[in-house]
């Protein structure tokens, strides 16, 4: 199985202050017809999770452009530019190339 | 907007049985593929199982083959997920999710709010 390692596990971060998040596969994520299944989901307290970014950089629908996805390989990193009160929460990297694994999760709260 | 909503749930006995539903109303059900992902309480995400389109196909995590059997009525634009032998570590909430599977995504790309399912004497 692939495993998904989130860097850090939580982290505190002042209103209108970037963000970032790190995660690494153990294995490469390139499937067999080129394409990374890299995603990334954020889940709210007491909600369920919701797509941010799939294929490691392409933001979903009604996501907001300040979340951003880049990477390759085995090391991919969530960017959050702005920081906003709604952006608190756990977020997740998934990984879709070989069946579906994702990693611990990262809590993002406001200082 | 995909809506998606479980039923099911609810405290069970060791080695017991469990049958949950997903509702999946207002979508064109039989064009996509179908999950079901649980969250252990206070814990990470584990994808459970998934279902192609027209359930030729299906697929689990290694900790419920055997026990666990995912199935859909198209008709009825349903999904269910029928769990024996449940243990304790089976204590999670279940949500239903569509995943986008054939295009260039395969992610969850929509979720239901889950439904929680206890396991404890």
């Amino acid at each position: 199985d692939i495993v998904m390692t989130q860097t850090p596990l939580s982290s505190a971060v002042t209103l209108g202050q970037p963000a970032s998040i790190s995660c690494r596969s153990s294995q490469s994520l390139v499937h067999s017809n080129g394409n990374t299944y890299l995603s990334w989901l954020h889940q709210r307290p007491g909600q369920p999770p919701r797509l941010l970014i799939y294929r490691v950089s392409h933001r979903f629908s009604g996501v907001p452009d300040r979340f951003s996805g880049s990477g390759a390989g085995t090391e991919f990193t969530l960017k959050i530019s702005r920081v906003e009160a709604e952006d608190v929460g756990v977020y997740y990297c998934m990984q879709g190339t070989q069946w579906w694994t994702f990693g611990q999760g990262t809590k993002v709260e406001v200082k | 907007e995909v809506q998606l909503v479980e039923s099911g749930g609810g405290l069970v006995q060791p080695g017991g049985s469990l049958r949950l539903s997903c509702a999946a109303p207002g979508f064109i059900f039989s064009s996509d593929w179908m999950s079901w992902v649980r969250q252990a309480p206070g814990k990470g995400l584990e994808w459970v199982a998934n279902i192609k389109k027209d359930g030729s196909e299906k697929y689990y995590v290694d900790s419920v083959k055997g026990r666990f059997t995912v199935s859909r009525d198209n008709a009825r634009n349903s999904m269910y997920l029928q769990m024996n032998s449940l243990r304790a570590e089976d204590t999670a909430v279940y949500y239903c999710a569509r995943l986008d599977y054939d295009a260039p995504v395969r992610a969850f790309d929509s979720w239901g709010q889950g439904t929680l399912v206890i396991v404890s004497s």
